[in-house]
């Protein structure tokens, strides 16, 4: 099946430094990814839809100016926790999803760790 | 809303033992639903799914009907292996893009 992959797996930073996330669809060409959150013990929230080319949808509550998203390829999107405070810690896991399906493939997610 | 209340874990069954986890959903229209698998360092993989009432969906010995009477979608195994230790995930999508997701159900499989 189509296989998707996130770098990096983990990630250790620094409160107020950047980090980025990135999440590329291996075999297939991804016109749509997805950005989810997820706490300990709950449900993957979504935070982001983002098409190719074009500027990323967010949900409610989640701020565009600390979470960037970029999906400038059919095959990458990334993910920018800019300005990271501890409370951004969380992993993170992206989809995507080729045109004409509503079937999406998961990366394996990215465990964000603010110090 | 849309939402999806899946059984709360952790579930510890023994090798063989027959697994149910329940999942039931609020949705208007008709939903597509899903049961995705997350092993451990992995990312989520579609287990299974069914489109429309009265549907089953199946793979890998597991099942799952599409009940829209009684608004569920519960996840079924007759025989567990160890090798089906992982965290399930029930979901859904009403229309559109968005999926909505339990809080998953971690199941350990004892030999």
């Amino acid at each position: 099946g189509a296989v998707v992959s996130q770098h990096p797996s983990r990630v250790i930073c620094k409160s107020g430094t950047s980090v980025k996330i990135e999440c590329r669809s291996l075999d297939f060409q991804a016109t749509t990814m997805f950005w989810y959150r997820q706490f300990p013990k709950q449900s993957l929230m979504l935070m982001a839809t983002s098409n190719e080319g074009s500027k990323a949808t967010y949900e409610q509550g989640v701020e565009k100016d600390k979470f960037l998203i970029n999906h400038a390829s059919l095959t990458l999107s990334t993910l920018t926790v800019t300005s990271a405070h501890p409370e951004d810690s969380s992993f993170y896991i992206c989809s995507a999803r080729g045109q004409g399906v509503y079937e999406q493939y998961f990366g394996p997610g990215t465990r964000l760790t603010v110090t | 809303g849309d939402s999806v209340t899946q059984m709360e874990g952790p579930v510890t069954l023994s090798e063989e033992a027959f697994l149910t986890i329940n999942c039931t959903y609020t949705a208007t229209g008709y939903p597509s639903l899903f049961w995705y698998v997350q092993y451990p360092g992995e990312g989520l993989q579609l287990l299974l799914k069914a489109t429309k009432a009265d549907d089953k969906g199946s793979n890998k010995g597991f099942e799952a009907t599409y009940r829209k009477e009684t608004t569920s979608f519960h996840l079924e195994k007759g025989s567990v292996q160890v090798s089906d230790s992982a965290v399930y995930f029930c979901a859904l999508i009403p229309t559109g893009n968005q999926f909505y997701f339990g809080t998953g159900t971690s199941l350990t499989v004892i030999p």
